[in-house]
This record gives C-alpha cells, structure tokens and sequence, in this order.
C-alpha cells in the first residue's frame, strides 16, 4: 500500500523566517515519483516540484529546496525567507508503479507580515 | 491548449438530486482520474481510468459512478446527491508508461449539497 504522511496540519511563521515542511512516505515499489503542490487561497493546485525514486539529488529553485532521502523515506520542502504570498496548502504526493497519484493530508502555511 | 477542462466550476443540489462534473482533457493522455477534496483530509481518489472503456475504484467510490467512453472525457455522475458529498472536486490527468511526466488538474468544482 502507498501512503504519504504531512504530520504538520498548519504552521505559521513570520516573514523572512525559514520553514520546512515535511512529508514522509511509504512504498513497497522501486520506482516511484513524489511531487509538492501548492494551493494557494484561490484554490487551484500548482505543480512545484516532481522527482523520481533514482534521483536523490537535492533540489533548489531560487527560495525553494527539497531534501530526497530514500534512507528515512522523506522529501521534505524548505522555504527560506518566506513571504506573505507563500501562504497556502502544501501537499506531498507519491505515484508508485500503478498511474494513481497518493496525497497527504496537507499542511496549512501561514505567513504573517 | 486547454489542458484539463471542468465544468461547472460551481454547483449547489438538493439532497437526492443527480447531477454530471464534466472532465474533458485535449492532450491525449490515457490516464485521468477524479478527487475530491475536504479540510483535513487532502485529496481522495474516487475512481479513476488507464484508458477508453476501462475505470477503476479508487479510495471513497460510494455515492459515484463513471464512465470512459472516449480518450478526452471522463465524467463523474451523483445518482443521489447527500450532504456528505459537499466538497470540492479535481479531476487529474496524465500520460501513461514511459510517457508519464506529471498530472494535469483541472480548476475544480465546488459542490455543495443542501
């Protein structure tokens, strides 16, 4: 069975701080993807970041990162100096070997001015 | 290009009404599937289908039904609507294979059963 687990339901920083969020997941397939998306207030989902299961490789986009260890089952998403525009929902999803697409439950980031 | 096309984008029903959300995709992709969403609870697969007269169950069915009758469109039937389904509903896309390289969501509907 897959399942994703985002243990965090709502963080709050103030502006400028730096936050990660994390997911961990379980799966019994070698070859699998995981995915962050945002949903900003609006309410559409928003694509960030896709990796697969052979690529460990850390990943940065300008005030974003991602952490990929297959050792502790995490891909966790860091956001350093947050901004009042990266308050939203945040969910991790995992894609196994079948074409259905497992979310979390989500964490709810807020960010004060 | 439109991408993932959902309609309505909102909808109210009375409890034991039916009612179609529509999902058409034009990129040709094998895969598409329905959500739905609720505080707390993330997205949920309802059903979902590899492909043109083949769907599947995923985690919460009851209550839905749907069908495959061509590549583009997938829509999603309420029999009988109940008040626990008030929720908002995403309808997701892809390729399959070793031509997968991400889902598609639609914008959603936002259905509320009265």
């Amino acid at each position: 069975a897959q399942k994703v687990t985002q243990a965090q339901t709502e963080i709050s920083v103030v502006e400028k701080e730096d936050v990660t969020l994390d997911c961990v997941y379980e799966t019994r397939d070698t070859t699998y993807y995981l995915f962050w998306y945002k949903q900003p207030p609006s309410g559409e989902l928003v694509f960030l970041i896709r990796r697969n299961s052979f690529d460990e490789q850390n990943e940065i986009s300008g005030r974003y990162s991602w952490n990929f260890q297959k050792s502790t089952s995490s891909f966790n998403f860091t956001i350093t100096a947050s901004q009042v525009v990266d308050s939203a929902v945040y969910f991790c999803a995992l894609k196994g070997n079948t074409d259905k697409l497992i979310f979390g439950t989500g964490t709810r980031l807020q960010v004060f001015p | 290009n439109a991408g993932v096309t959902q309609t309505p984008k909102f909808q109210v029903l009375k409890t034991g009404q039916s009612m179609t959300l529509q999902c058409a995709q034009d990129m040709n992709h094998e895969y598409m599937s329905w959500y739905r969403q609720d505080p707390g609870m993330g997205l949920r697969l309802i059903h979902y289908s590899v492909g043109a007269g083949i769907t599947d169950q995923g985690e919460v069915p009851n209550g839905y039904n749907v069908s495959r009758s061509t590549t583009e469109d997938f829509p999603l039937r309420l029999l009988s609507a109940a008040p626990s389904q008030t929720s908002v509903y995403f309808c997701a896309s892809s390729l399959t294979g070793t031509g997968f390289y991400g889902y598609t969501f639609g914008s959603g509907t936002r259905l509320t059963v009265v």
